[in-house]
């Protein structure tokens, strides 16, 4: 089974960048054809951010396409977020996700922005 | 965007009792709907998938039906380890759009 696991710092000052990165084991980012990042703001639902294919190709929502980038390492079997220009309503337990429908999640990490 | 809509946001049954979720759909998804459960600090589990595929795992008292714009999700004898949150989501046109969420807690 496929385990991801998200990592980055947990607090990011306001107008900074937010930097993750989910890392795969127990298989390769070969494996599947997109892998996400998903974000829900504390007692909210859930929001699609986009997804990246292992050769590097996105899809981002447009509400946040302007602010966002995620990227491949293959040889790391990892894949990353940058979340630019953050404010507090960026806020939330980002989780990594497998495929789409997404199969499977990481347990999640919270990125609170504040200064 | 494609908003997806769920009612009721909140269901209170008791263990044993047959639930139904609905999600509608703004537009047509075709049949490309999935249904999660969340627990309270856990990540969202895939329950179903193509609107009404089972996940490998997922017990059969769950069932989703459904096409275009309507879908349910079905509980068919509630058991304590289901009460949490279900949210549906479309993954027929970018960006992917999730429901509100319908939290399922005990009478």
């Amino acid at each position: 089974q496929v385990q991801l696991h998200e990592s980055g710092p947990g607090l990011v000052k306001p107008s900074g960048t937010l930097s993750l990165t989910c890392t795969i084991s127990s298989g390769s980012i070969r494996s599947s054809n997109w892998w996400s990042w998903v974000r829900q703001p504390r007692g909210k639902g859930l929001e699609w951010i986009g997804e990246v294919h292992p050769g590097g190709s996105t899809n981002y929502n447009p509400s946040l396409k302007s602010r966002v980038s995620i990227s491949v390492d293959e040889s790391k079997n990892q894949f990353s977020l940058m979340l630019t220009s953050v404010t507090a309503a960026d806020t939330a337990v980002y989780y990594c996700a497998r495929d789409s429908p997404m199969l499977n999640w990481g347990q999640g990490t919270l990125v609170t922005v504040s200064s | 965007d494609i908003q997806m809509t769920q009612s009721p946001s909140t269901l209170s049954a008791s263990a044993g009792d047959r639930v139904t979720i609905t999600c509608r759909a703004s537009q047509s998804v075709s049949i490309w709907l999935a249904w999660y459960q969340q627990k309270p600090g856990r990540a969202p589990k895939l329950l179903i998938y193509k609107a009404s595929s089972l996940e490998s795992g997922v017990p059969s008292r769950f069932s989703g039906t459904g096409s275009a714009t309507e879908f349910t999700l079905t509980i068919s004898s509630l058991q304590p380890d289901d009460f949490a949150t279900y949210y549906c989501q479309q993954y027929n046109s970018f960006p992917w759009t999730f429901g509100q969420g319908t939290k399922v807690d005990i009478k």
